[in-house]
């Protein structure tokens, strides 16, 4: 089955600072994935998926960026975080399996 | 825009009681329906997934799915105080991706 490694566990960076995500994923190959970010009170908000290496997609416009060095690798930066940046980061994996698999994410603070 | 909506809740029950948790979605062309289980700090976990209109059983879940109403709901029965959590209703939404609700807040009093 699919494993996803997402770190770090939780940060805390100072508005406009830069930002780097990393996520990788084991045990299965050509997958889907998929960044969500989950804000206070709100809900799941897709933030960038990619179907293959090179390949981004983005669905909501902001200061982020995503690449995808490597079949398993998934990268969300910034260059200049905002206050609302904050939230918690979740990478997903759609694999051979059925729905998806998702990170045990970042916790991300702006101050 | 594809929405799916969800009562934020919380739904509180009463240990072995059944809970009933409901969702609704836009999308008339949707074709698979997932519900995530996300403890308070954690990141979702798949309990459930519905293709087709009926029931569908996994031990104590129960997911229905009636396409034509466009509703899916999950139903938990025996509830016990570790199924507190939010859940999640998620419907795919094209090219593989997947449109979430906001998630209800489950309550499971001993």
């Amino acid at each position: 089955s699919q494993t996803i490694h997402q770190w770090p566990a939780t940060l805390v960076q100072p508005v406009g600072s830069p930002l780097s995500l990393e996520c990788t994923v084991e045990g299965t190959s050509n997958p889907n994935l998929y960044w969500y970010r989950q804000a206070a009170g709100r809900g799941l908000q897709l933030l960038f998926y990619s179907v293959g290496i090179g390949q981004i997609s983005s669905e909501v416009p902001q200061n982020l960026s995503a690449s995808r060095p490597q079949d398993r690798q998934f990268i969300l930066s910034s260059k200049k975080l905002l206050l609302s940046d904050s939230g918690f980061y979740l990478c997903a994996c759609r694999g051979p399996e059925v729905g998806y698999t998702f990170g045990s994410g970042t916790r991300l603070t702006v101050v | 825009q594809k929405e799916v909506e969800q009562n934020s809740g919380p739904l509180s029950v009463p240990e072995g009681a059944i809970a009933s948790l409901n969702c609704t979605y836009s999308d008339r062309g949707s074709q698979s329906f997932f519900w995530y289980r996300q403890y308070s700090g954690k990141s979702p976990e798949l309990i459930m997934f519905i293709y087709s209109n009926g029931d569908k059983e996994d031990g104590r879940f129960t997911a229905q799915l009636n396409k034509a109403s466009q509703y899916v709901s999950l139903l938990i029965r025996d509830s016990q105080p570790s199924d507190s959590a939010t859940y999640l209703c998620a419907v795919n939404s094209g090219y593989s991706t997947l449109t979430f609700g906001k998630g209800t807040m489950l309550l499971v009093s001993p």
